[in-house]
């Protein structure tokens, strides 16, 4: 069965400092990866995927993510933190074959000016 | 093109009741799934529909329950409910059942029991 680990459940960065959000993953086969984040009173919206076409995906809002099959990692980064991005963010991971999305307990970003 | 929305956004219930939640995808999208967010168990798989049949469920009891319209409209009942079913339910939905495919989820319906 997969599973997702999110390292820190609550992450702090000055405005301007660079964002790093962990995820490592556990799959015994080649995993569909997901970043979303998360507004408060919202629901979910992506960030980013990984479907095995490049290692290193761009998503929206500057975020990007790299996919490391050796340290079964997805970490989540973004060179320059804006307090817009002050949200929870949530990696999930899913295999072929018609199965559900599971997520990490989501990391909370706070950014501070 | 218009997203995922969720009806009601919030309701409160007590215990023992029913409660009955709706969910309608983004117009083409054919595969919705449902779920639970909750501070201590985080986001957890209830179940998916795909024309109208549920493929994929969770591991939840059977007081959880959902039905998926010819129109792709969905909606989840639960039964007898527990203080413990107090959560945000979150509707998504997808072009087709594929794994890869992006789910796209709604606002989401805030149900309190007391």
């Amino acid at each position: 069965a997969q599973s997702v680990t999110q390292l820190g459940s609550h992450v702090s960065v000055s405005e301007g400092a660079l964002v790093l959000l962990r995820c490592n993953y556990s799959s015994s086969v080649p995993p569909y990866l997901f970043w979303y984040v998360q507004y408060p009173n919202q629901g979910l919206q992506l960030l980013l995927k990984y479907t095995s076409a490049a290692t290193l995906v761009k998503g929206i809002n500057g975020f990007e993510a790299e996919f490391k099959k050796s340290e079964t990692s997805f970490h989540l980064t973004k060179p320059s933190a804006h307090m817009s991005d002050a949200a929870e963010y949530f990696c999930a991971v899913t295999i072929s074959g018609n199965t559900p999305l599971v997520f990490g307990k989501g990391t909370r970003l706070s950014v501070i000016a | 093109k218009a997203g995922v929305t969720q009806t009601p956004r919030y309701l409160i219930k007590t215990r023992g009741q029913q409660v009955t939640l709706s969910c309608s995808p983004i117009s083409g999208h054919r595969s919705v799934s449902w779920y639970q967010q909750t501070p201590g168990q985080g986001l957890q798989f209830l179940f998916e529909y795909f024309s109208e049949t549920q493929r994929n469920k969770g591991n939840f009891p059977g007081r959880f329950s959902g039905r998926q319209f010819s129109n792709s409209r969905s909606e989840m009942n639960v039964s007898t409910l527990e203080l413990g079913d107090s959560a945000l339910y979150l509707c998504a939905s997808s072009i087709s059942q594929g794994s890869e495919e992006t789910q796209y989820f709604g606002p989401g319906t805030r149900l309190l029991v007391l």
